[in-house]
């Protein structure tokens, strides 16, 4: 069975700096997709960004990448230049094709903080 | 985002009640989920549709049943919950591919449920 670990339960970050999430996870599979969801307190899980493990290159939008370490099986996000609406529950979460639909198995979360 | 309507945002009912949660999507996706989010542990998937079938359904206790009339909407029908099935319930929905393509999932509010 699939497994995501997210080893940081809360971090926190001066308004500005650069943060890293890290997320691994196990799995069997070779073709396989990745994502980060943030969930802010109004409660929507908001997608961040989506990474295909057959890519190499890592995936960017704007303020945030990935390092994906497909051998590592690790999946951490970087957020640059951080903002007080990043102030979130940050999910790292697998995906796999199974029989017609899509799963997603989800990490606990890490709360993340971004102080002024 | 208002692509993944839910509603009612929050419900308080006995354990005796029955209810139901409702879920709509304007994306035109052809898949639909039900997740549990408890305090402290992942998002657990409850339920899956697709193309209005049920693919999945993860073991959930017979008191949740689901019901998906189309592809556009998707309710969850409660009667005699227990306390332990307080939580925050969140639907999503994405386009999924016969081969696999790994859409991302676009989630709703939530309807925060409590049971007395």
């Amino acid at each position: 069975a699939q497994t995501v670990t997210q080893s940081q339960p809360e971090m926190s970050v001066q308004e500005a700096e650069t943060v890293t999430l890290s997320c691994t996870y196990d799995t069997s599979e070779n073709n396989y997709y990745l994502f980060w969801y943030k969930q802010p307190p109004s409660r929507q899980m908001i997608l961040v960004i989506r990474q295909e493990a057959y890519k190499q290159q890592n995936a960017t939008e704007n303020r945030f990448s990935v390092n994906f370490q497909k051998a590592a099986k690790s999946f951490s996000l970087k957020i640059s230049d951080s903002q007080l609406g990043d102030t979130a529950m940050y999910f790292c979460a697998f995906m796999r094709h199974e029989g017609g639909s899509e799963k997603l198995v989800f990490g606990k979360g890490t709360k993340l903080t971004v102080n002024p | 985002e208002t692509g993944v309507t839910q509603t009612p945002r929050h419900l308080v009912m006995g354990m005796t009640n029955k209810k139901s949660l409702k879920c709509e999507q304007h994306l035109g996706h052809n898949a639909m989920y039900w997740y549990k989010q408890s305090a402290k542990k992942p998002l657990e998937l409850m339920f899956v549709y697709s193309l209005e079938e049920r693919v999945e359904n993860n073991s959930v206790p017979s008191r949740f049943s689901p019901e998906c009339p189309n592809s556009s909407h998707l309710f969850l029908h409660l009667h005699t919950l227990q306390p332990e099935d307080s939580a925050l319930y969140l639907c999503a929905s994405s386009q999924v591919y016969r081969q696999g393509a790994g859409q991302p999932q676009h989630f709703g509010d939530g309807t925060r449920l409590s049971i007395l």
